[in-house]
């Protein structure tokens, strides 16, 4: 069955860097879209990133949510099945528990796994 | 980055129907549709329709969506005291070329 796995969170301050992994299991990893997605305490659910699947054509290629742009970087290592997030110059308000999550590799993709989390927290 | 909106709380009884709202613009709902996801206390997120109001294996006949234009519905009939969640919905925007969510519903079963 499908696993998503999320490690690496932890407790920084402001300015330093932190990567995330999240090792999967249970299907094809590079024929799926992988996402990060993070929900604040208390708050509702905020898209982070995207890394789209390799077709035969094409490299998957990323996109990024506007509060992450140019600090965060989403990737992936086919051979150790494992997403990564690299994120850097973090901020109090990048705390959240930060969930790996897979796309449907249908034409109009949904989130259909999603790891536990790992909690980061940004504290001075 | 603009979200999709959600009535912040909806309350009904036992055994009644609730139907949530999600409402985008023609870049995000009225382009491709939207998904919708179940979040009970303390778990992630799990998938209840896609955006092509698709139910995924395993998920009850009791929840169903729909999309009027800019607008997405999950209607969910015989509420149960399991449907006591949070309740999210998702999109696609074309012209921002980034996912949104809405902020969520919190429905309570009475």
């Amino acid at each position: 069955q499908v696993q998503l796995v999320e490690s690496g969170g932890g407790v920084v301050q402001p300015g330093e860097s932190l990567r995330l992994s999240c090792a999967v299991s249970g299907f094809t990893f590079s024929s799926f879209s992988m996402h990060w997605v993070r929900q604040a305490p208390g708050k509702g659910l905020e898209w982070v990133a995207v890394i789209l699947y390799e077709g035969i054509h094409f490299r998957g290629s990323e996109y990024y949510g506007d509060s992450v742009k140019g600090r965060f970087t989403i990737s992936r290592d086919r051979s150790r099945n494992i997403l990564y997030l690299q994120m850097t110059s973090l901020r109090t308000e990048d705390t959240a528990l930060y969930y790996c999550v897979r796309e449907t590799n249908t034409p109009l993709g949904a989130f259909d796994g999603w790891g536990q989390g790992t909690l980061v927290t940004v504290s001075p | 980055q603009a979200g999709l909106t959600q009535p912040p709380s909806v309350s009904k009884a036992l055994r009644q129907t609730a139907t949530l709202t999600c409402t985008g613009n023609r870049n995000n709902v009225g382009d491709q549709g939207a998904a919708w996801l179940q979040q009970r206390q303390g778990h992630p997120p799990k998938l209840l329709s896609d955006r092509n109001n698709n139910r995924p294996s395993g998920i009850s006949e009791r929840f169903s969506a729909s999309r009027s234009e800019n607008t997405a519905s999950l209607t969910i009939t015989g509420l149960q005291p399991e449907d006591d969640a949070d309740y999210y919905c998702s999109a696609w925007d074309s012209s921002l070329y980034a996912w949104v969510f809405g902020g969520g519903t919190r429905l309570a079963v009475l």
